[in-house]
């Protein structure tokens, strides 16, 4: 069993759609939990950063942390074309200095309009 | 633009040869993490250099070698090439604090 379980998709929706992510993990020691964001072919870049349990929002964004249930969500709502590409949830346990990243495998979205 | 830049952005190479990979972290980040993606194993982290220091090493083959200079831009050495070495190689780097990364735009490396 992989640490960091994430459905591949593609995931299609239309423009406008409010769109859910989810990943699950089976380390409880996680603490820190990441969603970026990989455009074909281009480097991941760092959508929302979420420390312990909780929510977060950042405009259209909002990610959720259940630990109790070791579930992530990343939401996406009025979604645009623009936001096809591919989404990868990591994480990774406190360690001053040095932190692993375990990524999931990622969840390819593709918005039409 | 995350502030990560690696050269070159494209490499093709004949299997048997070596490589040098480039990577300058963003401005006060000591922290430097390299991952390599291929299209059926996703992100794996390879190695990570903290302040010219090697700190955690992960899947890397004996083949790969990397080091981290005084002026905190890392390289990583690719030798005897094999066919399976083409992925993409990111480069990623983080605050003192380690909490979140960086990652550059990439090296794509074709070995033919």
């Amino acid at each position: 069993q992989k640490e960091v379980e994430q459905d591949p998709g593609p995931l299609s929706v239309p423009e406008g759609a409010i769109v859910s992510l989810n990943c699950t993990y089976s380390n409880s020691a996680f603490q820190y939990f990441m969603w970026y964001r990989q455009y074909s072919r281009k480097g991941p870049e760092l959508l929302m950063y979420t420390y312990s349990s909780g929510n977060k929002e950042d405009g259209r964004f909002t990610a959720q942390v259940d630990k109790s249930s070791k579930y992530i969500s990343l939401f996406i709502r009025d979604s645009q074309p623009s936001d096809s590409a591919t989404y990868l949830c990591a994480m990774s346990v406190p360690n001053t200095g040095f932190q692993k990243l375990v990524f999931g495998t990622g969840t390819r979205l593709l918005v039409s309009p | 633009d995350s502030g990560v830049t690696q050269t070159p952005k494209h490499l093709i190479t004949a299997t048997g040869q070596r490589v040098t990979l480039r990577c300058s972290p963003r401005s006060g980040d000591l922290s430097v993490y390299w991952y390599q993606q291929s299209l059926d194993q996703g992100l794996q982290f390879l190695i990570q250099y903290y302040n010219g220091e090697e700190r955690a090493k992960g899947n890397i083959l004996e083949r790969f070698s990397a080091q981290q200079f005084p002026d905190l831009h890392s390289e990583l050495n690719l030798s005897s090439l094999e066919l399976g070495d083409s992925a993409l190689y990111f480069c990623a780097s983080s605050p003192h604090s380690g909490e979140t990364q960086y990652f550059g735009p990439g090296t794509r490396l074709l070995v033919l």
